[in-house]
């Protein structure tokens, strides 16, 4: 089933405790994306991937890290998280590079940073 | 950058009539707007796109008009249906700040009552 799969979906932290979301879809798809979702803001871009080794900023990127090593994978690292990191988050993949297509939306993780 | 207002935040209406949405976007030069539901505790899903060299596109009971002058567009649902009950955003992509970025608007809660 093409699919893009999270974990974990829920998490929940203390202020400053490294933690990863993995992110994984197999649809071959060449552009992933994070987003973060809060009440009264809707859904906003943290960082996005075109392809392999090229990532850049989305809209909110402070206190987040990406990498793309393979195609399939696209982890969200906080390498210090903090309280108004507490959100939903979402991972997302499409087929054009550009992202100017349909994005699937894995099921969400929800963070919680205490 | 880009800025995609959304309205109204809720909206209430009886199972069987239409329901519009309405978002506004400030670059000019973005060219792809898609629309995207989200049902609760799932991701959001594509319902319908359009790119800016159409004025109209439809699905069905659903329908979405682009007018590039005014810099809308609009969603919308005939004869509604309980099961169209949940959050839908608008999204923008392709403008001159945002290349490769989907910009979403803040979401609207529709409920379709029985």
């Amino acid at each position: 089933e093409a699919q893009v799969t999270q974990n974990p979906r829920y998490l929940i932290t203390v202020t400053g405790k490294k933690l990863t979301v993995t992110c994984s879809q197999n649809m071959n798809h060449e552009y992933m994306s994070w987003y973060r979702q809060d009440p009264g803001l809707g859904l906003r871009q943290i960082y996005y991937s075109m392809n392999v080794e090229v990532t850049d900023k989305g809209d909110v990127p402070e206190g987040y890290k990406v990498s793309r090593k393979e195609k399939r994978n696209f982890p969200l690292i906080l390498e210090s998280p903090s309280p108004n990191q507490t959100s939903l988050y979402f991972c997302a993949s499409s087929l054009a590079s550009t992202g100017t297509d349909t994005q699937y939306f894995g099921p969400g993780t929800r963070l919680t940073v205490l | 950058g880009e800025n995609v207002e959304q309205h109204p935040s809720t909206l209430s209406v009886q199972e069987g009539d239409s329901a519009v949405i309405k978002c506004t976007y400030s670059d000019s030069a973005s060219n792809y707007f898609p629309w995207y539901k989200q049902e609760l505790g799932k991701g959001p899903q594509l319902i319908i796109d359009i790119r800016s060299n159409v004025g109209e596109k439809k699905d069905q009971r659903i329908a979405v008009t682009l007018n590039k002058t005014a810099k809308h567009f609009s969603l919308h649902i005939t004869e509604t249906q309980p099961e169209d009950s949940a959050v839908y955003f608008c999204a923008a992509s392709g403008g001159s700040g945002a290349t490769n970025k989907l910009i979403f608007g803040t979401g609207t809660l529709l409920a379709v009552q029985p």
